[in-house]
């Protein structure tokens, strides 16, 4: 399967503690972005890089939200001291640079639940 | 303040007649739009897009129609499958930014 992935796919976590989520592109794709789904919304953007810089953040990333891709290839997502309203899907989705097509492609995303 | 609206919460369409999927848009910076389809558990899966530029975009029983005076686009989907029944996200992007604003969504039901 040459699609995105992410891993886990389902995350049940008790309030306070810290929960990290990975995603892996399509391979050939140069960014990636992280969204957040919640019932009856569409997703939300979060952030995004290009290759391994982060160049964009949405004003949802609070501060105990931290993404990386250290190589330009997987990338994580970590939420610090999570809280019930962290409870969400968290999709991740690959492009190839702009000039080559806008089309982001999505994983299955985690569905995190903070109890 | 939503950006892009899909003000049809769900919508239901026989076998074989055509669905039209309906969206709105406020923001005029918006210069590419796309289409994806849910289904329950899974990510988006990509559709079809089209670009400010162009009016009409299609691909096999997909069409986009975009009037960018009345900042609106719809999907159609002739003739209408069983399999097409799933959440359509209306999604944009542009003014510089990569990430894309995402409608509500609007739960297509496709009965037999």
């Amino acid at each position: 399967d040459t699609g995105v992935s992410q891993d886990p796919r389902h995350k049940i976590t008790k309030r306070g503690q810290n929960v990290t989520f990975r995603c892996d592109p399509i391979s050939e794709h140069n960014r990636l972005y992280w969204y957040r789904q919640t019932l009856g919304q569409g997703p939300e953007f979060l952030t995004y890089f290009q290759n391994e810089a982060q160049l964009e953040k949405s004003r949802l990333l609070s501060d105990r939200f931290s993404a990386e891709r250290p190589k330009g290839s997987f990338s994580t997502l970590e939420i610090q001291r999570t809280e019930q309203g962290d409870s969400a899907m968290y999709l991740c989705a690959s492009s190839l640079a702009p000039g080559q097509g806008y089309e982001q492609f999505f994983g299955p995303g985690t569905r995190l639940t903070v109890l | 303040d939503q950006q892009v609206k899909q003000n049809s919460p769900s919508l239901s369409v026989q076998e074989g007649r055509i669905s039209i999927l309906n969206c709105d848009y406020t923001n005029s910076m918006f210069d590419y739009f796309l289409w994806y389809k849910k289904y329950p558990a899974e990510g988006p899966t990509f559709l079809i897009s089209i670009s400010s530029i162009k009016d009409k975009n299609e691909d096999g029983r997909f069409t986009v129609f975009l009037n960018k005076s009345a900042k609106h686009l719809s999907l159609h989907i002739v003739p209408s499958q069983p399999g097409d029944s799933a959440v359509y996200f209306c999604a944009a992007s542009g003014e510089g930014a990569d990430g894309l604003t995402f409608g509500k969504g609007t739960h297509l039901i496709i009965q037999p």
